[in-house]
């Protein structure tokens, strides 16, 4: 089975500084590679994927993740963080068939104004 | 629009009591799940469903129960069984098409035991 490693369970930043949240997978062929971000009370919504091709992804609401077969890594970053971007982060993987899915533990992102 | 809806939003059970958790997809996913969350543990995987009429045991499958009667819907019942069943539950689909292979989830039931 898969393994999903988020390293810090909570992260802080100021207010428009550089937002880095940190994800390690195991596997021994890349898998699909995604993050996801969670409001209090919801439902997790996608910000971005990796399936393959170019290995920077872009995502929504500014936020982009690196892909990196080497390092077995898939790290978040915003170059600016905003106050809306306090909430919950998971880094996730699913095999090839796309249909068993693993998540991380979650990192808890706070802004500071 | 097509999606995932859960219901109820919360819902609250008695001790030794019953209760089911609804899930319908509209999205013609064939794969469905149930994830527990609770504060610092992720996503466990409750029970997953990959076509009708047939479902597996994820990690933490003691105490609940499901069916897959339909390709639309994947109720979840949480038994009496289930000893901390006070948690948040999300249901998600997928649909292995090689395009869209990100999971979608519902906004969650949040389930308190009195």
């Amino acid at each position: 089975a898969q393994s999903v490693t988020q390293l810090g369970s909570h992260v802080s930043v100021s207010e428009g500084a550089l937002v880095l949240l940190r994800c390690n997978y195991s596997s021994s062929v890349p898998p699909y590679l995604f993050w996801y971000v969670q409001y209090p009370n919801q439902g997790l919504q996608l910000l971005l994927k990796y399936t393959t091709g170019a290995t920077l992804v872009k995502g929504i609401n500014g936020f982009e993740a690196e892909f990196k077969k080497s390092e077995t890594s898939f790290h978040l970053t915003k170059p600016s963080a905003h106050m809306s971007d306090a909430a919950e982060y998971f880094c996730a993987v699913s095999d090839l068939t796309g249909n068993q899915f693993y998540f991380g533990t979650g990192t808890s992102l706070t802004v500071i104004p | 629009d097509g999606g995932i809806t859960q219901s109820p939003k919360y819902l609250f059970r008695k001790e030794g009591q019953n209760v089911t958790l609804s899930c319908e997809q509209n999205l013609n996913h064939d794969a469905m799940y149930w994830y527990r969350q609770d504060p610092g543990q992720g996503l466990r995987l409750i029970y997953y469903s990959q076509i009708v009429n047939d479902f597996q045991k994820g990690d933490i499958a003691e105490g609940y129960s499901v069916s897959r009667e339909k390709k639309e819907s994947f109720p979840l019942t949480v038994t009496s069984a289930q000893k901390n069943p006070t948690a948040f539950y999300l249901c998600a689909s997928t649909g292995g098409n090689s395009r869209r292979v990100e999971a979608f989830f519902g906004q969650g039931t949040r389930l308190t035991v009195v």
